[in-house]
Formats: structure tokens, C-alpha cells, sequence
């Protein structure tokens, strides 16, 4: 199993521009996450995924969309890119009944 | 979910064990104790769980009262690969949604 996969590793944005992270699973976990970092600080949840086609906000979620249109992929997207969402950002997913998150490698993103 | 309080960093010489202290006074009866690793760059990693008394795993070990409003994660026998930030969090049956706090920074020094 490759387990949870994030790409780009790398991306630099100019303020405005729009992207999408991608996350993906192989270990057929209903639950999965995403997570942005900032330098000295814990992981604070943006958004997060039950199964397919349901979605929920977390902490911060101002900014970005999610979709959860299968079990594998949980893409974030970012709307419209602000310096403040200069981040590392992590996707993470867990079986249901269980409480070991698997995280991914991360992204990390610079918005100038 | 109960709010954690966890020391923000400790200093460790390769060889000793380290304990890492939690306070979680409001915990609910159905909630577990948890703790992740994250290495530099890297994305968090599970420890360690448990709701009472003690848990042992390859890793770490954690001891937790009968009051449950604090746990104690140790590490025997720290390496400088031990270097890390440790997050404690409170779980009620998770639905991939956790929260976490700034964690405790550990270094560890040869």
C-alpha cells in the first residue's frame, strides 16, 4: 500500500491564483482530512470527509472547497490564493471505528 | 472535547527517559488519550492510546490515573532520533476531524 498521497510537494502561487492539493488513499478509509501547519504551530483541521459526497468544515475552512466524490480522493482546492495561506498542508484519513490517523507527506505552499 | 494543557518543550540527553505530562480535567467518560509524533517535515505519527492505567507498545508507554485528568506519555532510553513534538488529544470516537494543540517540542542532545 502507498498509503496517504499528497501532490504537489512543492507549489508557489501569486495572491489570486486558484489551485488544487490532492490527497489520495489506498487503504479504503472512509474518514479523511485535510490539515494546514504554519511555521512553530500544531496542525489545525480545514476540512473533513465521512465518505463519499459528505463534507464538513473545521477550524478554518474560510478559503478553501473540498469535494469527496469517491473513497480514494479527497481534493482541496484554493479559491482565490492570499499570502495567509502560506502553509504546509497535510491530508490525512482513518477507518472507521478507529482512531489512528495516517498523514501524509504534506505540501508545502507559498503564496506571494 | 476536553482542551489539553502540555508543556510547550523539554530537553532530554540521549539515554535518559523522558515524561511528558498531559492535563485534560475535563474529560468525558466516553473519551480516550492519544498521542502523535511528528517529525521535522513530516506529517504527524500515531504513538499511543489509552483510556485507564496502563498501555505498553514498542514505542512509548502511557500511564494514566484513575481521576483520567492527566496522562503521561514516556519514552525510555531517548536517541537524538527521538527529537520530535508530541501532541496529546482527547478522542471521542473519531471522525478524522481532530484538533490539536501547539504540542510539546522535545530535543533531545547527545
Amino acid at each position: 500500500n502507498a498509503g496517504v498521497t499528497q501532490t504537489p510537494k512543492f507549489q508557489v502561487l501569486k495572491t489570486g491564483q486558484s489551485m488544487t492539493l490532492q490527497c489520495a488513499q489506498d487503504m479504503n478509509h472512509e474518514y479523511m482530512s485535510w490539515y494546514r501547519q504554519d511555521p512553530g504551530m500544531g496542525l489545525r483541521l480545514i476540512h473533513y470527509s465521512v465518505g463519499a459526497g459528505i463534507t464538513d468544515q473545521g477550524e478554518v475552512p474560510n478559503g478553501y472547497n473540498v469535494s469527496r466524490s469517491t473513497t480514494e480522493d479527497f481534493p482541496l482546492r484554493l479559491l482565490s490564493a492570499a499570502p495567509s495561506q502560506t502553509s504546509v498542508y497535510f491530508c490525512a484519513s482513518v477507518a472507521r471505528g478507529r482512531d489512528e490517523q495516517f498523514f501524509g507527506p504534506g505540501t508545502r505552499l507559498t503564496v506571494l | 472535547l476536553a482542551k489539553t494543557t502540555q508543556p510547550i518543550s523539554m530537553d532530554s540527553y540521549e539515554g535518559q527517559e523522558v515524561n511528558i505530562t498531559c492535563s485534560h480535567n475535563n474529560i468525558a467518560t466516553n473519551d480516550y488519550i492519544t498521542w502523535y509524533q511528528q517529525f521535522p517535515s513530516q506529517g504527524p505519527r500515531f504513538i499511543i492510546q489509552g483510556y485507564k492505567t496502563k498501555v505498553t507498545n514498542e514505542v512509548a508507554s502511557l500511564f494514566i490515573p484513575a481521576d483520567r485528568k492527566s496522562s503521561t506519555l514516556s519514552l525510555p532510553r531517548v536517541s537524538l532520533s527521538d527529537t520530535a513534538v508530541y501532541y496529546c488529544l482527547v478522542l471521542r470516537g473519531s471522525q478524522g476531524n481532530l484538533i490539536f494543540g501547539k504540542g510539546t517540542k522535545l530535543s533531545v542532545k547527545p
